[in-house]
């Protein structure tokens, strides 16, 4: 299986600071890559897709960078609504997998 | 805009089968693929697996011999059974849309809100 490692694990940020999260295959994977935002008690949500597209309805605040193994989901001025935890998931490999997930709290 | 509902028992005694049933509404359940995420509590989440209406799937090769997975197009429905359950199946089960990419890679866009199973005598 692809091992997706994502870092930190938690972080703390302020209203208005700019936020990355690292995630990194196990081997390389294009840029087959998601990233989910999960809200406590919610459904994840669909963020991006193909490492660096947006879906849908998505703020042009988040966006993706990557191709390979390292990736990064940037959040470039922090609102009161994204404190969530994010995951990252490759689907180039058979199983699909996760990342470990990235919590982003309030400081 | 599509919208997903997991429905199913939230209760299942260990060594008995899991059953969910995952309801489609707002598009059509063809030309897509349909997939199961799970999540324990305080954990990560975990590809279970993937169906589409020509009845090609996958699955986690970790769970593989457990799940069977089906489509009922004249229903708008697709389900999940997860057989031999224990304490370690009880999560939130997630049913998802995926979509395919140009090159045929599939990734989710829709989720549904998540429907909680406990594996419990």
């Amino acid at each position: 299986d692809i091992q997706m490692t994502q870092s930190p694990s938690s972080l703390s940020a302020s209203v208005g600071d700019r936020v990355t999260i690292t995630c990194r295959a196990s081997q390389g994977i294009n840029n087959y890559l998601a990233w989910f935002q999960q809200k406590p008690g919610k459904a994840p949500k669909s963020l991006i897709y193909a490492a660096s597209t947006l879906q849908s309805g998505v703020p042009s605040k988040f966006s993706g960078s990557g191709s390979g193994t390292d990736f990064t989901l940037t959040i470039s001025s922090l609102q009161p609504e994204d404190f969530a935890t994010y995951y990252c998931q490759q689907y180039f490999g058979y199983p699909v997998t996760f990342g470990g997930g990235t919590k982003v709290e309030i400081k | 805009q599509v919208q997903l509902q997991e429905s199913g028992r939230g209760l299942v005694k260990p060594s008995e089968t899991l059953s969910l049933t995952c309801t489609v509404s707002g598009d059509s359940i063809n030309s897509y693929y349909w997939s199961w995420v799970r999540q324990p509590a305080g954990k990560a989440l975990e590809w279970i697996g993937r169906i589409n209406t020509r009845g090609n799937s996958n699955s986690n090769p970790s769970l593989r011999s457990r799940v069977t997975m089906s489509v009922d197009t004249s229903n708008n429905q697709f389900s999940l059974r997860l057989s031999s359950v224990t304490a370690a199946d009880t999560a939130v089960y997630y049913c998802a849309r995926e979509h395919s990419d140009s090159s045929g890679y599939l990734y989710v866009e829709s989720w549904g809100q998540g429907s909680l199973v406990i594996v419990s005598s």
